[in-house]
């Protein structure tokens, strides 16, 4: 299995709900990674998980809340969103931590906070 | 923190002509430089990636140069098919998990 899911495709959410996002990967990758992307705009690191370990955090406001339950899955806890947090947020993965292996995207999920 | 330009934005060819997309980075300990293909509404997909011990890849239709001293590296599509429109993105990393992306080429190939 080379792919790396994420569900749900799609969220809408009110400023007041509470989501998670989810991604898992089962390549045995030990670095997991959460990027958010807006229209026409590359990917921006969020987060980085080495060894189920937080090891990046690229200044994210604490509504975000990223969780690493083991190797496999990533969940990005999301809570009290404004509506210019709506993006298209990936989910990626690599064999090795700190190092330069592939990153492996996921299909993302596209999220809309009204 | 390491910053990466690239160009052109926005790239047009006739089917069959030579696409070349360009990026700089601004930190001399990057050493891993992918390029990324990205379709509307789909993943980013790795096409072709190089390390700093090497100066030149080469996949079917696609290569891709570095130059160290210079700190830039370019993507090369020859003999470019309509299929191949899409984002570009070049991206660098030191090797810390830290890969920063360009802001992207759209690149349009004209039947």
């Amino acid at each position: 299995d080379t792919e790396v899911t994420q569900t749900p495709k799609h969220l809408v959410m009110g400023m007041t709900n509470k989501k998670s996002l989810k991604c898992e990967q089962h390549m045995g990758h030990r670095a997991m990674y959460w990027y958010k992307q807006k229209a026409k705009k590359p990917p921006e690191l969020m987060f980085v998980y080495s060894y189920e370990k937080l090891s990046i955090n690229e200044s994210v406001p604490s509504r975000f809340s990223p969780e690493c339950p083991n190797s496999s899955l990533l969940n990005l806890h999301l809570h009290a969103l404004q509506p210019e947090d709506s993006a298209l947020y990936l989910c990626a993965s690599s064999s090795r931590a700190g190092g330069t292996d592939t990153q492996y995207f996921g299909p993302g999920t596209r999220l809309t906070v009204l | 923190g390491e910053n990466v330009e690239q160009h052109p934005s926005t790239l047009s060819v006739q089917e069959g002509d030579s696409a070349v997309i360009k990026c700089t980075y601004s930190d001399s300990a990057s050493n891993y430089f992918p390029w990324y293909k990205q379709e509307l509404g789909k993943r980013p997909q790795l096409i072709i990636d190089i390390r700093s011990n090497v100066g030149e890849k080469k996949d079917q239709r696609i290569a891709v140069t570095l130059n160290k001293t210079a700190k830039h590296f370019s993507l090369h599509i020859t003999e470019t098919q309509p299929e191949d429109s899409a984002v570009y993105f070049c991206a660098a990393s030191r090797g810390l998990n830290d890969m920063r992306f360009g802001a992207g080429t759209r690149l349009t190939v004209k039947p």
